[in-house]
């Protein structure tokens, strides 16, 4: 039983690089959503998705995008990569909308130089 | 918007010490849901509990416990008798709007 699956858990960028951060869930929930969390900071919303085709953003959207083919995967898309990016990113899954409860994918601890 | 507030930033017992973690929201919605959620070193997020509005009930599941008072805003959380493994950081989001709204967390260390 995986539940959410990130990958990969850490990962350097230099400034200007784009990457995909990639987020699955085996358990057909509707509702995805990255979060991104800084110290002190708790988590922030990043993009959010309320099933296959349909995406929106969050809190703190600027510079990543998102899309949602398929209801089992969510990857997270950084443009152009800038240090204030540096984070831990969360993938999250729930059955319906985020008033039930929430499945975390492990985190990807992403560091831009 | 919701909002919580976990005053508390850090706090330090000793085990088989009592802890309560303070949680404030803020609300304009008549149906709201909350939650806690436990991170511990390794990073994940764990599930704790989810409270709906309408059920304040006190809620007891081993050695922790929840305390949901709609009069104060406040949904606290007890872990009786801690152990070193409950060291981690709890958070108390609050749904609303699609999203958890998260406050900055309690880290809490347990002292053997």
């Amino acid at each position: 039983n995986a539940g959410v699956t990130q990958t990969p858990k850490f990962q350097v960028l230099k400034t200007g690089q784009s990457m995909t951060l990639q987020c699955a869930q085996d358990m057909n929930h509707e509702y995805m959503s990255w979060y991104r969390q800084d110290p002190g900071m708790g988590l922030r919303l990043i993009h959010y998705s309320v099933g296959a085709g349909i995406t929106d953003q969050g809190e703190v959207p600027n510079g990543y995008n998102v899309s949602r083919s398929t209801t089992e995967d969510f990857p997270l898309r950084l443009l152009s990569a800038a240090p204030s990016q540096t984070s831990v990113y969360f993938c999250a899954s729930s059955v319906t909308r985020m008033n039930t409860e929430a499945f975390f994918g492990q985190g990807t601890r992403l560091t831009v130089v | 918007a919701q909002k919580v507030t976990q005053a508390q930033t850090e706090i330090s017992v000793v085990e088989k010490e009592d802890v309560t973690l303070d949680c404030v929201y803020e609300t304009r919605d008549t149906t709201y849901y909350l939650f806690w959620y436990k991170q511990p070193p390794s990073g994940e997020l764990v599930f704790l509990i989810r409270r709906n509005s309408f059920d304040e009930q006190n809620e007891i599941s081993g050695r922790y416990s929840w305390n949901f008072q709609k009069s104060t805003s406040s949904f606290n959380f007890t872990i009786t008798a801690s152990q070193v493994v409950d060291s981690a950081v709890y958070f108390c989001p609050t749904y609303g709007n699609n999203r958890l709204a998260f406050g900055k967390g309690n880290q809490v260390v347990v002292i053997p």
